[in-house]
């Protein structure tokens, strides 16, 4: 069973650039799988913000193109989220997770918060 | 974007009891981009429903998926303990995922 663990910066400046990085053990990241990052928040709820897979094509939610980048790593087997020009809106916990078809996200990684504050 | 509209938004319901989750989208959708989640506090999402009626890997037989167009159901035909949680409908569509706002099983 494949297991994914959100890392990065707990606290990010407004108009700064979020980070995270998702290491995925059990499996290679190399499957035919899309990996994605999905966030929570108490206001918007979970919000899905795009998905990557491991030759390096993208699918981003539109309302995100803008502001982020996805990449994956595959000699450390993991993939990784920069958000640009965060505010407080983006306070959230940023989930990652891969699907393997069938329109659904089968593992879902412990979750990561992040706090925009100055 | 297809909103997804969960109810009742908590629930309070006993061990032993059925339980019936609603999820409505606000137009018809196929039922193969339809899924259900359970999540617990400071635990990670689990996929339960797939494709609105196939059960996931290792997920017990009391959990059920039905529903067709725009209306539906999580059931649960006998709660233990451990199935008080949130629980999330998503729909992929338009390339990507979207979800309900959740419903909160608790215990009576």
């Amino acid at each position: 069973q494949v297991h994914l663990q959100e890392s990065g910066p707990g606290l990010v400046k407004p108009s700064g650039t979020l980070s995270l990085t998702c290491v995925v053990s059990g499996d290679s990241i190399s499957i035919d799988a899309w990996w994605s990052w999905v966030r929570h928040s108490p206001g918007r709820g979970l919000e899905w913000i795009g998905e990557i897979y491991h030759g390096g094509q993208t699918n981003y939610k539109t309302s995100f193109k803008s502001r982020v980048t996805m990449s994956v790593d595959k000699s450390k087997n993991q993939f990784s989220l920069r958000l640009s020009s965060v505010t407080a809106a983006d306070t959230a916990v940023y989930y990652c997770a891969v699907s393997r078809g069938w329109y659904k996200l089968d593992y879902w990684g412990q979750g990561s918060l992040v706090t925009v504050s100055s | 974007e297809i909103v997804l509209t969960q109810s009742p938004g908590t629930l309070s319901l006993s061990p032993g009891e059925r339980a019936t989750l609603s999820c409505r989208t606000s137009q018809s959708v196929s039922s193969t981009f339809l899924a259900w989640y359970q999540q617990k506090p400071g635990q990670a999402p689990r996929l339960l429903i797939y494709g609105a009626s196939s059960r996931a890997t290792d997920i017990p037989d009391r959990f059920s998926g039905s529903g067709s167009g725009t209306d539906f159901t999580l059931t649960i035909s006998r709660l233990e303990p451990e199935d008080f949680a949130v629980y999330y409908c998503q729909h992929y569509g338009s390339s990507w995922y979207t979800f309900g706002q959740g419903t909160k099983l608790e215990i009576k």
